[in-house]
């Protein structure tokens, strides 16, 4: 799990900070999006999700923020715990796909401090 | 409840050899992937099936073949592996279409190398 992390935009914060954790999208016609957890060594975890008819949506300590405008996702992570470090995807749904498939963007890092 | 399982968990290939990866979920889903996940690269779609019987291509399908015979299995299948394909690969299954059903759940993952 360790290589899925080479590369890839990272964001250390201390813990009990909020954090934030950007996605830009490529299709303005996407009307599903969806964000994962992967933690090293194991599977994707779904997170959260929101429709392009909603700009934000929150659930247990994460809040997703859709602009379409500009075609941005964000979540966001109250109070974060060193449980939180692991890699974040943000995923759209390609028109077309008939709500059949996700595109994942490449992720982000997320490592918190003690 | 087990989810989504993958077999095996790692496996070490020569160039030019056969294997199939096999996928099993136990939430009676409808959909099912097959993804690679390199690093920097996020996860790519390399088949997909939308039920039983039917399989389709996604974005990396070259270089392997899958098999839906079973609800609740999806093989991938490679005829003749190649160093390109050391990767780790994910299965995961969701309920139905529709965005109530995009929702994705994820197996453990295999990690293949092919020297």
């Amino acid at each position: 799990g360790e290589s899925v992390g080479l590369h890839l935009p990272t964001l250390s914060v201390q813990e009990g900070d909020n954090s934030i954790i950007n996605c830009a999208y490529s299709n303005s016609a996407s009307d599903y999006f969806i964000w994962y957890k992967q933690e090293s060594g194991k599977g994707p975890q779904f997170i959260i999700d929101i429709r392009s008819n909603m700009d934000k949506r929150q659930g247990q300590r994460v809040t997703v923020l859709l602009n379409k405008t500009v075609k941005h996702l964000s979540l966001q992570i109250a109070a974060t715990q060193p449980g939180d470090s692991a890699v974040y995807f943000c995923a759209e749904n390609p028109p077309g796909s008939g709500y059949s498939t996700l595109t994942f963007g490449k992720g982000t890092m997320l490592l918190v401090s003690p | 409840n087990a989810g989504v399982t993958q077999t095996p968990k790692f496996r070490v290939l020569k160039t030019g050899q056969s294997m199939t990866l096999l996928c099993a979920q136990d939430m009676n889903h409808e959909y099912m992937y097959w993804y690679r996940q390199d690093p920097g690269m996020g996860l790519r779609l390399i088949h997909y099936s939308v039920g039983e019987g039917t399989t389709a291509k996604g974005e990396v399908p070259d270089g392997y073949n899958v098999s839906r015979l079973k609800k609740q299995n999806f093989l991938l299948g490679l005829e003749s592996a190649a160093p390109s394909q050391t990767s780790v690969y994910f299965c995961a299954s969701s309920y139905l279409g529709g965005t109530s059903g995009l929702k994705q759940y994820f197996g453990p993952g295999t990690r293949l190398t092919v020297t």
